[in-house]
Formats: C-alpha cells, structure tokens, sequence
C-alpha cells in the first residue's frame, strides 16, 4: 500500500522569501514521487520527478524538492517567492511497476500556497 | 489546443438525472483516468483504463460508470446523480512507460442539486 501526507494545509510566505511544502510519504516499494501544481480554474501541471535518478530534483519555475529515503520525505522548496507561485500544491506517489500499485497515483491532501506582497 | 480536453467544463444538474463526462486526448497515451477532486481530499481516482479493452475501478467507483469508445476517448457517467457527488472530475493519461507522470485535463466542475 502506498500513500502520501503533506504535513500542512496552507502556507503563507511573501513575495522574495523562501517556500518549503512538506510531503512525507508511505511506500512498498521503492517509489515514484511527483509535485503537482493546480491554479484556480486550471487543471494539474507537472512540477518536477523523482524516479531514483538522483535525490535532488529540479523542476519548472525554480522548484526543486529532495528525495530522503531514511525520512520518507519529499519535501518542495523554493528560494523566492513570486506571485504566480500562488496555488495549490500536491504531492503524489505512483507506483513502481512489480507492485500493485503500478500505473496508480496517490495524492496528498494538498497545500495551498499564499504569497503577499 | 489541448492535449487533454474535457466536456462540459461546468454542469450544474438535479438529484436523479444522467450525467455524462466527456475526455478526449491527443497525446496518443493508452492509458487515462478519472478522478475527482474535493477540498481537502486530493484526488481520488474513480476508474482507470489501460487500453480499450481494460477498465478497472479505482477506490471510489460507487454511483459511476465509464466507457472506454476509443484509444482518445473516455466517459465517465453518473446514471442517478446525486448531491455528493458535488464535485471537480479530472480526466488523465499517461503513456504507461515506468515513471512516468500523467497529464491532466482542465476539469469539469459538476453541482448536483
């Protein structure tokens, strides 16, 4: 069985200081671990991958998250805020193939991101 | 356009009526998915797809139905909506390669009164 907990519902930063949403996450098997991001109105666009490669991910927009398996954690992060960066933010394990879960996502319970002037 | 394309973008319904939801890609994936978003719930898959001729149920398929008429096409229907089933349907697919993510549609927003 696998699942996901990002360990805070809302975040709120300003414009130009650093962003951290934390993910920790439960797996069989040694994972697949994605960020999402979904603005108002908008479907889920594709942030960054985890998939053993390498534990520090880098992704769209200046995200990047690090993988650490001793933690379970796949937490997302940012130097500076923008604006834009307001929206709301998932965390989501997929399954390796071998295992039940292949093909199949789970999704945290979302965070969703404010950033003030 | 749209890679994924879902219809109608919003519905607003009454409890007891049949309601289908539409997805349509041109990414040219065997795979797709419907999920449906609630505040505070994340995504819960409904039925997944792996080709034309495999459909499963994913962890909430009570009250719903699909159908798979295509590689580019998949329905999800609600035969007797009803108000909890209030919700925002996302459509996916995926390629099905190992690791790979899969890419949504913009979602339909449905109201069930």
């Amino acid at each position: 069985a696998q699942s996901v907990t990002q360990l805070d519902s809302h975040v709120s930063v300003s414009e130009g200081t650093p962003v951290l949403l934390r993910c920790n996450y439960s797996s069989s098997y040694s994972p697949s671990l994605f960020w999402y991001v979904q603005h108002p109105n908008k479907g889920l666009q594709l942030l960054l991958k985890y998939t053993s490669a390498a534990t520090l991910v880098k992704g769209i927009n200046g995200f990047e998250a690090e993988f650490k398996k001793s933690e379970t954690s796949f937490h997302l992060t940012k130097p500076s805020a923008h604006m834009s960066d307001a929206a709301e933010y998932f965390c989501v394990v997929s399954g390796r193939a071998g295992g039940t879960s292949y093909g199949k996502l789970t999704f945290g319970q979302g965070t969703i991101l404010t950033v003030h002037p | 356009d749209a890679d994924v394309t879902q219809t109608p973008r919003n519905r607003i319904t009454k409890t007891g009526k049949r309601i289908m939801l539409e997805c349509s890609q041109t990414k040219g994936h065997d795979r797709m998915y419907w999920y449906r978003q609630d505040p505070g719930l994340g995504l819960r898959l409904i039925y997944y797809s792996f080709d034309v001729k495999d459909i499963n149920k994913g962890e909430i398929s009570d009250g719903y139905s699909v159908s798979r008429q295509a590689q580019a096409k998949f329905s999800l229907s609600l035969e007797s909506a009803i108000p909890n089933q209030t919700a925002l349907y996302f459509c996916a697919t995926s390629n099905g390669r190992p690791n790979q993510p899969q890419h949504f549609g913009d979602g339909t927003r449905l109201s069930i009164l």
